[in-house]
């Protein structure tokens, strides 16, 4: 069956140190991928997508790597800071009119 | 200013009522989504619409009826409301382009005693 799977429900890290978040996905062939960002009672927010020809997205202070043969993306926030705490999803699609599917999360706290 | 709102923010209700949740988008885009987020965080698609046609349908009860009266707008209707669908329901809306972003409104907490 298929699945994304976000391996830390939570994450805690000291403040200025990199934090690193992980997404596993089997049984897919995603297009592209795109990693969300979502603080509590809010909806979700889009930071950053990548595709499956590239291996390395930057941002500020976040990179996106994709790794096809392994099915996997790592998220990463450099320098974090106590703002950077909130809930971040992973979401794929297969090419054509496939929706979006979500991971479950991974809610970094960065700690001060 | 704001790109996706959807209404109300909190709906409480019985079981049994029937109730509707509003959403509407000023980006100009043409696909709009509900999604729906589970007690466990977990945010499952439910409906998309691209010009106003349905065009996925996931598995969700015939009780959830969506419809979109122009492109701007996908409102979430519910009949005979159960327990289970007590959860946060997010419209979003993206370009037609399978690539874009979504973007997300802030929810509506729907629960029902």
């Amino acid at each position: 069956s298929q699945k994304i799977e976000q391996n830390s429900e939570a994450l805690n890290i000291q403040e200025g140190k990199t934090a690193t978040l992980t997404c596993n996905y089997t049984n897919y062939s995603p297009a592209y991928l795109q990693w969300y960002r979502q603080d509590p009672g809010r909806g979700p927010v889009f930071l950053l997508l990548i595709r499956e020809n590239e291996k390395e997205k930057r941002k500020e202070r976040l990179k996106v790597t994709f790794d096809t043969t392994l099915k996997q993306s790592l998220f990463h926030i450099t320098a974090s800071q106590p703002a950077d705490s909130a809930t971040y999803l992973c979401a794929l699609a297969n090419s054509g009119n496939t929706p979006l599917v979500f991971g479950k999360g991974t809610r970094l706290s960065v700690i001060a | 200013d704001t790109a996706v709102s959807q209404t109300p923010k909190y709906l409480v209700t019985q079981m049994g009522n029937d109730k509707s949740i509003k959403c509407e988008q000023n980006l100009g885009h043409d696909t709009m989504y509900w999604y729906k987020q589970d007690s466990k965080k977990f945010l499952k698609i439910m409906f998309s619409y691209n010009n106003k046609e349905l065009i996925i349908n996931e598995t969700v009860p015939n009780r959830f009826s969506p419809k979109s009266p122009d492109k701007a707008h996908l409102n979430l209707h519910i009949n005979s409301l159960e327990l289970g669908d007590s959860a946060v329901y997010f419209c979003a809306s993206s370009q037609e382009d399978n690539n874009s972003p979504l973007h997300f409104g802030n929810g509506t907490r729907l629960t029902v005693t």
